[in-house]
């Protein structure tokens, strides 16, 4: 049974840059048969994806955070990981790793998520 | 991007009642050439992640009890639960997948016992 484990810490402070890893267990992220997502959801409000990485090392992100965002993959030890930078207030939230179900348009990729990990709390303050 | 939007944004309905939950997509998610919407739904339980619970607006994910059930195409889009259950207490948030990036989730929908 395949299951995704957030960790990495619950502060950091603004300007810095919040750093997770969502360790693989049960199955593996050099699997072709998926992306690694993640996404987040702010207290009490709706969810946000961030972006996914496939396990050649291909990414996709959300235009909206593109420019501070950057996700990699280590499947040595099979995990993933992401990095968003210049972090504020706004971006206190849970981070979810979830693995994602893709397929091709003529002119893209498209997936849902089919799993999830519990989540972490990531709170931005001084 | 596709906006999702969803109503009501809370309901209550009493044990073994139906519950009606409607999305709608700012732009069309069906796709002609093979006639399936991307669409997709998810429970999230308090304190849980969401769970994936129907995709291509109504196939059921495996192990998903039957009384959940998506319908709807195009822009407009339903989950129905046929008969409310005690543990079937959470949100609920739809989600396109058809134009990328990014997908985008609807605000979700709470749904209590009355």
């Amino acid at each position: 049974q395949v299951q995704l484990q957030e960790s990495g810490p619950g502060l950091v402070k603004p300007s810095e840059t919040l750093s997770l890893t969502c360790t693989v267990s049960g199955g593996s992220v050099s699997s072709g048969s998926y992306y690694w997502s993640w996404i987040r959801q702010p207290p009490g409000k709706g969810l946000e994806w961030i972006g996914y990485i496939y396990y050649s090392g291909s990414t996709n992100y959300n235009p909206s955070l593109k420019s501070r965002v950057t996700i990699s993959v280590d499947t040595s030890k099979n995990q993933f990981s992401l990095k968003l930078s210049s972090v504020t207030a706004a971006d206190t939230a849970v981070y979810y790793c979830a693995r994602a179900r893709p397929g091709y348009f003529p002119w893209g990729p498209y997936w849902y998520f089919d799993l999830w990990g519990r989540g972490t709390l990531v709170t931005v303050s001084s | 991007d596709i906006v999702m939007t969803q109503s009501p944004d809370s309901l209550a309905v009493s044990l073994g009642e139906r519950a009606t939950i409607n999305c709608k997509s700012s732009q069309s998610v069906l796709y002609s050439s093979n006639n399936k919407n991307y669409l997709a739904w998810y429970q999230q339980k308090p304190g849980q992640p969401p769970k994936l619970l129907i995709y291509w607006a109504s196939t059921r994910e495996s192990g998903v009890p039957d009384r959940f059930s998506g319908s709807g195409s195009g822009t407009d889009f339903t989950l129905t639960i046929s008969s409310l259950q005690a543990e079937d207490v959470a949100v609920y948030y739809c989600q396109q997948y058809y134009s990328t990036p990014p997908v985008t989730f609807g605000p979700g929908t709470k749904v209590d016992i009355k």
